[in-house]
């Protein structure tokens, strides 16, 4: 199985921050990622497919990059909206598997 | 607009069956393939079972599992009656999560969620 590690799993960032999360896959895996967004409560969203594909209606703040192993998604200016829970996703091969999780809380 | 709405959750004993069913409407629901991914309280996300797409025929196409589920949970689709289900048995604590009903998209990631709904596994 494909294991996906998320860092960090806690991120304390401002209102106007740049941030930038990070996945990293245990073997190759493409292009094949995609981001969610969850907030307490709420079913997941997603935000960003083949790993820099933004999703219809997804604000162009966020961004997503990389290939084969180490991908990240970028937040260019954090919102107050945008605090919440980041998931990556392979979807390479089954079984498909998540991160564990960043969650990104206001400073 | 696209909509998936789960149903069937509820409290059931260690050792017990359950059906989850996810209606589907505002788009062509035979075209996509269709998961199911769950949630335990206060933990991550996790994929459990996916259903290929079908144009022919009612039934879908090809499933997949995850490991910790394989062998237990069933997954199906009426594409007549535009619901994805999920034939839960023999389950076990560790099932008690809330499920939610994902349509797959570009990439084939899943681009539309249900609100979830919660099964409880306890005596």
């Amino acid at each position: 199985d494909i294991q996906l590690t998320q860092s960090p799993s806690f991120l304390s960032a401002s209102v106007g921050d740049r941030v930038t999360i990070t996945c990293r896959a245990s073997q190759g895996i493409s292009s094949y990622l995609a981001w969610y967004q969850q907030k307490p409560g709420k079913a997941p969203k997603l935000l960003i497919y083949s790993a820099s594909t933004l999703q219809s209606g997804v604000p162009s703040r966020f961004s997503g990059s990389g290939s084969g192993t180490e991908f990240t998604l970028t937040i260019s200016s954090l919102q107050p909206e945008d605090f919440a829970t980041y998931y990556c996703q392979q979807l390479n091969s089954y079984p498909l598997t998540f991160g564990g999780g960043t969650k990104v809380e206001i400073k | 607009e696209v909509q998936v709405l789960e149903s069937g959750g509820g409290l059931v004993q260690p050792g017990g069956s359950l059906r989850l069913s996810c209606a589907a409407s505002g788009f062509t629901f035979n075209k996509y393939p269709m998961s199911w991914v769950r949630q335990a309280p206060g933990k991550g996300l996790e994929w459990v079972s996916l259903i290929g797409s079908s144009v022919i025929g009612s039934r879908g196409g090809n499933t997949h599992y995850a490991e910790s589920v394989k062998g237990r949970f069933t997954i199906s689709r009426d594409n007549s009656k535009n619901t994805l289900y999920l034939q839960m048995n023999s389950l076990r604590v560790e099932d008690t999560a809330v499920y939610y009903c994902a349509k797959c998209g570009g990439g084939n990631a899943f681009d539309s969620w249900g609100q979830g709904t919660l099964v409880t596994v306890s005596s």
